[in-house]
């Protein structure tokens, strides 16, 4: 199947800094790539909608402003996590579809967020 | 709102034998469904998709059934083993992915 890069797997931040997630589409060019929050032993929370070349779409309940998304190429989004605190601490996972719209999915293997 | 449940939410089962976890949604209305495998602390595997238009899908000891009429999926795993360790979520495609609540399966050797 299709690959999907997430990096780093792991971060550990002061609070107050920022930090920045990637998600790459390694042999696919997508054009919307998805964003999710996991908190522990929960499900996976979409936090926000990444396209191509516009502005994300955000969740309900997600700022816009802490959680900053660029989708500035068909194979790379970023989610840059501002001015982090502890409750931001969480297990971030990327998504993208190498296809049309609800094809198959295809995950990164999430990013740990720890933040001290 | 599509709403997506998984039941049941943990499940232990000895080494062979063959097990059963279900999912249920509510909204009719979906491309998609597709069932995944989460490991501690890693993303996502992708397991098995069922197109709209399909029945069920098998891979291997899988095979995953889906009825939107009555808005349920299964996923059936034949001869457990304790690699089969994991939560496995399906998820829903609408406009959106909706996942579901997620089994945790422990196999025993």
């Amino acid at each position: 199947g299709a690959v999907v890069s997430q990096h780093p797997s792991w971060v550990i931040c002061k609070s107050g800094t920022s930090v920045k997630i990637e998600c790459r589409s390694l042999d696919f060019q997508a054009t919307t790539m998805f964003w999710y929050r996991q908190f522990p032993k929960q499900s996976l929370m979409l936090m926000a909608t990444s396209n191509e070349g516009s502005k994300a779409t955000y969740e309900q309940g997600v700022e816009k402003d802490k959680f900053l998304i660029n989708h500035a190429s068909l194979t790379l989004s970023t989610l840059t996590v501002t001015s982090a605190h502890p409750e931001d601490s969480s297990f971030y996972i990327c998504s993208a579809s190498p296809g049309q719209a609800n094809t198959e999915a295809f995950f990164g293997q999430g990013t740990r967020l720890t933040v001290v | 709102k599509q709403e997506v449940t998984q039941i049941p939410a943990a499940l232990s089962v000895p080494e062979g034998e063959n097990l059963v976890l279900n999912c249920s949604f509510t909204d009719s209305a979906i491309y998609n469904l597709q069932w995944f495998r989460q490991d501690p602390g890693k993303g996502l595997t992708s397991l098995l998709l069922i197109q709209s238009s399909q029945r069920e899908q098998t891979s291997g000891r899988l095979n995953a059934s889906l009825d939107k009429s009555s808005g349920r999926s299964t996923l059936y795993i034949a001869a457990s083993q304790p690699g089969d360790s994991a939560t496995y979520l399906c998820a829903l495609t609408g406009n959106q992915f909706y996942f579901g609540t997620g089994t945790s399966l422990t196999v025993i050797p």
